[in-house]
């Protein structure tokens, strides 16, 4: 089943203890990113790639890291996460990178609700 | 700045009656808005997409229009039933994926 997945799901932590969110689609997607989403504010796009070893940033990077060494993994990294970082995240990816006239439509994962304490 | 913007953030209609929502951007001209469905907890779901030279797209009980005079899109249920209550976002492609803020429908019987 074509599918992007995301690990974990949920997760609480601590102010300061460095976390992974784990994304991973079988889709040969180029592209993927991420996205947090908080009531009245909708998706913000946090960081995207274009390919493998090709990343950037989106509208809210400040505090998250990623990595693209494999086609099929984004993960997201927080290193010293901190109580704003509170959200849900959305990994998502698509054929092609949405520029232009490209109309790839974005497959999104399940979501990882976290919660920094 | 560039913004793409769904201003109502809730709609109520009763079941059978059709249901409009509405994408407004604004400082750019994207080339085509899509719309998505989005439950609760869930990620968000492709339904359609419109191309700034498309008038009118159609699928099953969907509709979707772009009005580039008016730098608009109606994003309409027709027939709706409870089961389209969701959260509905439209985004554009503005050199990476903008979504609006959402228009939560609810359809009550």
């Amino acid at each position: 089943e074509a599918q992007v997945t995301q690990n974990p799901r949920y997760l609480i932590t601590v102010t300061g203890k460095k976390l992974t969110v784990t994304c991973s689609q079988n889709m040969n997607h180029e592209y993927m990113s991420w996205y947090r989403q908080d009531p009245g504010l909708g998706l913000r796009q946090i960081y995207y790639s274009m390919n493998v070893e090709v990343t950037d940033k989106g509208d809210v990077p400040e505090g998250y890291k990623v990595s693209r060494k494999e086609k099929r993994n984004f993960p997201l990294i927080l290193e010293s996460p901190s109580p704003n970082q509170t959200s849900l995240y959305f990994c998502a990816s698509s054929l092609s990178p949405p520029i232009g006239t490209i109309t790839d439509t974005q497959y999104f994962g399940p979501g990882t609700r976290l919660t920094v304490l | 700045s560039q913004k793409i913007e769904q201003n109502s953030e809730a709609l109520n209609i009763q079941e059978g009656k059709t249901a409009t929502l509405t994408c407004n951007y604004t400082n750019y001209s994207p080339a085509y808005l899509q719309w998505y469905r989005q439950d609760p907890g869930r990620g968000p779901v492709f339904l359609l997409l419109i191309r700034e030279n498309e008038k009118e797209k159609r699928k099953e009980r969907l509709k979707v229009t772009f009005d580039t005079t008016l730098k608009q899109s109606l994003f309409h249920i027709t027939a709706s039933q409870p089961a389209d209550s969701a959260t509905y976002l439209c985004a554009d492609n503005n050199n990476d994926m903008r979504f609006g803020a959402g228009t939560r429908l609810t359809v009550k019987p």
